[in-house]
């Protein structure tokens, strides 16, 4: 099976400029997450969606990042504006089911932003 | 809450040689546990789980981890190390959100 696709795998950009990021999750994956995940740290959840709907953005910064899966397959995520903290990874995963809390996640390569 | 730890930043071990990977965790409930692994510029990928059942989990690569209810632990073990071995790896639990720890360099050594 295809896995998780992004683009693109590297941007750089000055901060207060925006960026966007896509996602493609495994076909017939209803969860998809979106994690960032800093230099010499694990991933932190920023938004988790079932089908199109949001199951979790508690740990979404919603000032200035937003994100999007409108026909619950691909989804989006974007900063606007970016500060030089969120050079990171920001990784999608995907996995079967929502309630399934004994799948693993599937991940995507992700994307290095770098904010300068 | 739920959260693990990774004590170790770095594992260093030599070529055939048995390793360790620690891993502790903390939630309310029963831990559904999971290791992955992550090469350079690459995603994390999923490596073996605990959900139920036997203590002793057998995974991809021939990793294994154990689960001790009474320790809160579930350490990633290998009985012969090898240099492509050498990556990150990540403990992570659920229920809920799957919570990463900060992970733990492993460098096996020729």
């Amino acid at each position: 099976e295809a896995g998780v696709a992004q683009s693109p795998r590297y941007k750089i950009i000055e901060k207060r400029q925006s960026v966007a990021f896509w996602c493609n999750p495994i076909s017939g994956h209803a969860t998809l997450y979106w994690y960032q995940q800093i230099l010499g740290q694990g991933p932190k959840l920023l938004i988790q969606f079932q089908n199109n709907g949001v199951v979790d953005d508690s740990q979404l910064p919603k000032d200035r990042f937003s994100a999007e899966r409108l026909k619950g397959v691909d989804s989006t995520l974007k900063i606007q504006p970016a500060k030089l903290e969120d050079s990171a990874v920001y990784l999608c995963a995907s996995s079967f089911g929502w309630a399934a809390y004994n799948s693993p996640l599937h991940f995507g390569n992700g994307t290095r932003l770098t904010v300068t | 809450a739920q959260s693990v730890a990774q004590p170790e930043d770095q594992v260093n071990v030599a070529e055939g040689n048995p390793l360790t990977v620690k891993c502790t965790y903390s939630v309310s409930g029963n831990p559904y546990l999971f290791w992955y692994v992550q090469y350079p510029n690459r995603g994390l990928q999923f490596l073996l789980k605990y959900i139920t059942g036997d203590n002793l989990v057998k995974g991809s690569y021939g990793f294994e981890a154990e689960f001790n209810k009474s320790q809160t632990s579930f350490h990633l073990k290998k009985p012969s190390a090898l240099v492509s071995d050498s990556a990150l790896y990540f403990c992570a639990v659920r229920p809920k959100d799957m919570r990463f720890g900060a992970g733990t360099r492993l460098t096996v050594k020729p």
